[in-house]
């Protein structure tokens, strides 16, 4: 069973308001991975680290998104003023390397609803 | 871009029928992805159920098996005898193998699973 802590489970916001969560990685997982499932469960991907670089993200999180995986503390990713369509399930998974070759481990999500 | 098709479900079946879940891919950059056979359990988050990463091959775990057949595309996830504990939602999803890649993971839209009694 993944051991990837997601907090919080249930994030309720309103529109153009900050919105975070927080994710904590497998340990001895280097590489985080942010996805985002929307309500007709549809999976984005957002962005994802190694360590504390950022390897990869999409145009939509280069403009209201924010993340960091500091060294030593949870890693995050922040909506800088939430829109209604933002509000879906976001779910951070690790693995222990980049590249594709590994399986990547889920935490329960943080569900964001934002009205 | 690539791309995942699955069964829509529900998908609702009797306690020891057997079942087959459809799973078709399109990896457009991707020569041989990696396959994967995720779940959702009732209140839990998603756990890997199985995975192929070798064309031709076939994966098992928990009595499900899914055989990667590069000639169709598919990866249908089959059980012989399911049981209520296996009612879940059941997401196929597609990965890029090289090493110089990012590696996110492409998913279907999942399919729910009820099994009764």
């Amino acid at each position: 069973n993944s051991k990837v802590i997601q907090t919080p489970r249930y994030l309720v916001k309103g529109q153009g308001q900050k919105a975070k969560m927080r994710c904590i990685p497998e340990k001895g997982h280097p590489v985080v991975f942010w996805y985002q499932q929307n309500k007709n469960n549809e999976f984005k991907f957002l962005i994802n680290f190694q360590n504390q670089e950022v390897l990869q993200q999409i145009d939509m999180t280069e403009k209201r998104f924010s993340a960091e995986c500091p060294s030593n503390s949870p890693c995050s990713l922040e909506i800088q003023s939430s829109e209604a369509g933002d509000s879906a399930l976001y779910l951070c998974a690790s693995s222990r390397r980049a590249g594709g070759q590994d399986t990547q481990y889920f935490g329960p999500g943080t569900r964001l609803l934002v009205l | 871009g690539d791309s995942v098709t699955q069964t829509e479900g529900p998908v609702t079946v009797s306690e020891s029928e057997s079942l087959i879940i459809n799973c078709t891919y399109s990896a457009t950059s991707i020569a041989y992805p990696n396959l994967f056979w995720y779940v959702r359990y009732p209140g839990e988050g998603l756990q890997l159920l199985l995975k192929v990463i070798t064309a031709g091959q076939k994966g098992s775990s928990r009595g499900f098996e899914a055989t990667y057949n590069k000639e169709t595309t598919s990866f249908h996830l089959q059980k012989a005898s399911v049981q209520e504990s296996d009612s879940a939602v059941y997401y196929c999803a597609l990965g890029d193998p090289g090493t110089q890649v990012v590696g996110q993971l492409t998913f279907g839209r999942g399919t729910r699973l009820q099994v009764y009694a």
